[in-house]
């Protein structure tokens, strides 16, 4: 089955200065990505997503790379914020008949110092 | 509006207690789901509804029991849950369950504790 490795396990930057998040997945069947943005005490928020048909996506400050030979794909943030302190996952959803699945890698605790 | 409405938001239950959580969602989405997280980890699947049927259970024990009586509600009933149980969980929802690339929204989660 499909298995999603994430890293750094936490990652601490200064304010104005860039993040990024990586993930590799093991089943290249696998064709959407999203990243999933967890603050304390609250549930997943999608902050982006990427499906397997584009290797770039932006949104203002987020922007999501997929390197699908690699089965590779990363997070961006450019210009972080305090408010951007949150865990941060990445999912894969392996291709299914039936049924919608995502696998969730193991999170990254992302902290913006002022 | 993407939302999904849990409740309630936290619950402390024993061991013999027999308890429910609740989930709603307006967006016409057909498929909603149960994730559990403990604390530092990922979202862990344990069940998917499809057009109101159960078509996920990822051998999740029987005392955990999803029922999902219209499009727009999903419940776990609880009963005889141990310690080990206490987690936050999730609910969440998408368009449709066959095929991939379905957005898939969380809420906020019902914290449990088993005491």
């Amino acid at each position: 089955g499909e298995n999603v490795e994430q890293h750094p396990s936490t990652l601490s930057v200064q304010e104005g200065d860039s993040a990024v998040i990586k993930c590799t997945y093991s089943d290249s069947a696998s064709n959407y990505f999203p990243w999933y943005k967890q603050e304390l005490g609250k549930g997943p928020q999608l902050i982006i997503d990427i499906r397997s048909n584009v290797g770039e996506k932006k949104d203002q400050r987020i922007a999501v790379t997929l390197n699908k030979t690699a089965k590779h794909f990363s997070l961006h943030i450019t210009e972080t914020q305090p408010e951007d302190s949150a865990v941060y996952f990445c999912a894969a959803s392996p291709r299914m008949d039936s049924s919608y699945k995502l696998i969730f890698g193991s999170g990254t605790r992302l902290l913006v110092r002022p | 509006d993407t939302e999904v409405t849990q409740t309630p938001k936290h619950l402390v239950m024993g061991m013999t207690n027999k308890k429910s959580l609740k989930c709603e969602q307006h967006m016409g989405h057909r498929a909603m789901y149960w994730y559990k997280q403990k604390a530092k980890k990922p979202p862990e699947l344990m069940f998917v509804y499809s057009y109101e049927k159960l078509s996920i259970n990822e051998s999740v024990p029987s005392r955990f029991s999803p029922e999902c009586p219209n499009s727009s509600l999903l419940n776990l009933h609880l009963h005889a849950l141990q310690p080990e149980d206490s987690a936050l969980y999730l609910c969440a929802s998408s368009q449709k369950s066959g095929g991939s690339g379905n957005t898939i929204y969380f809420g906020e989660g019902s914290w449990l504790t088993v005491v």
